[in-house]
């Protein structure tokens, strides 16, 4: 049984370019979180979503951030014309409905 | 609005010492509190998990304990190895709808805890 699967582990974008981040849960999890660590700082909660719905986006930048999770398919988080300040982990995690968060080994985002 | 405070900011100890990691958070309406560990490049392994209602969990070397009331917890950590030198993360997750988790995590700072031979 395969973990959390993240991908790519390290994206390298210029400004102004797009990154796509992509999460697979770990089977029969229908629950996905996108976490985002920035340096020296601690994992900040961005986006709760399940299948096809977004649940809680509290945590998300409101401009150039989105994030999906299709009835088939990983799960996207999107940012649109990058800045440096972009820069950071992003980590998903996992989980069935009121169950433990499993966390991915992350993507690392750089922007030049 | 939820804050997880973690202390300290860095720990460096010599092997085998016995040593306390603390985390401290402002709002004790939580479901359950974890400790993981981050090595550098890597994700997040859950060590512990406290339920609101417990007080303490233990596993192998590892103790953590939990005082909802004074928003408090502490990871105990016996005999520490090299190995154990790592980043470790307090996170509480709050109470959802109907009273149940909601995976929405606060974590700390992190502590970074260097176990030299």
């Amino acid at each position: 049984n395969a973990g959390v699967m993240q991908n790519p582990r390290h994206l390298v974008r210029r400004r102004g370019q797009e990154a796509r981040l992509r999460c697979s849960p770990m089977k029969g999890h229908s629950h996905v979180y996108w976490y985002r660590q920035l340096p020296e700082e601690g994992l900040k909660f961005m986006v709760y979503l399940q299948k096809e719905n977004i649940i809680d986006e509290s945590g998300m930048p409101k401009e150039r951030f989105s994030a999906e999770f299709p009835k088939e398919g990983p799960s996207i988080l999107r940012i649109q014309q990058v800045v440096r300040g972009d820069s950071a982990a992003y980590f998903c995690a996992s989980s069935v409905q009121g169950g433990k968060l499993f966390f991915g080994s992350g993507t690392q985002l750089s922007v030049l | 609005k939820q804050e997880v405070t973690q202390i300290p900011a860095a720990l460096s100890v010599p092997e085998g010492e016995n040593l306390v990691l603390n985390c401290s958070f402002t709002d004790s309406a939580i479901y359950n509190l974890q400790w993981f560990r981050q090595d550098p490049g890597k994700g997040l392994t859950s060590l512990l998990l406290i339920q609101s209602s417990q007080r303490e969990q233990t596993s192998g070397r590892l103790n953590a304990s939990l005082d909802k009331s004074s928003g408090r917890s502490t990871l105990y950590i016996a005999a520490s190895q090299p190995g154990d030198s790592a980043t470790y993360l307090c996170a509480v997750q709050v109470r959802g709808a109907g009273g149940t988790s909601y995976g929405k995590l606060t974590f700390g700072q992190g502590t970074i805890l260097t176990v030299h031979p």
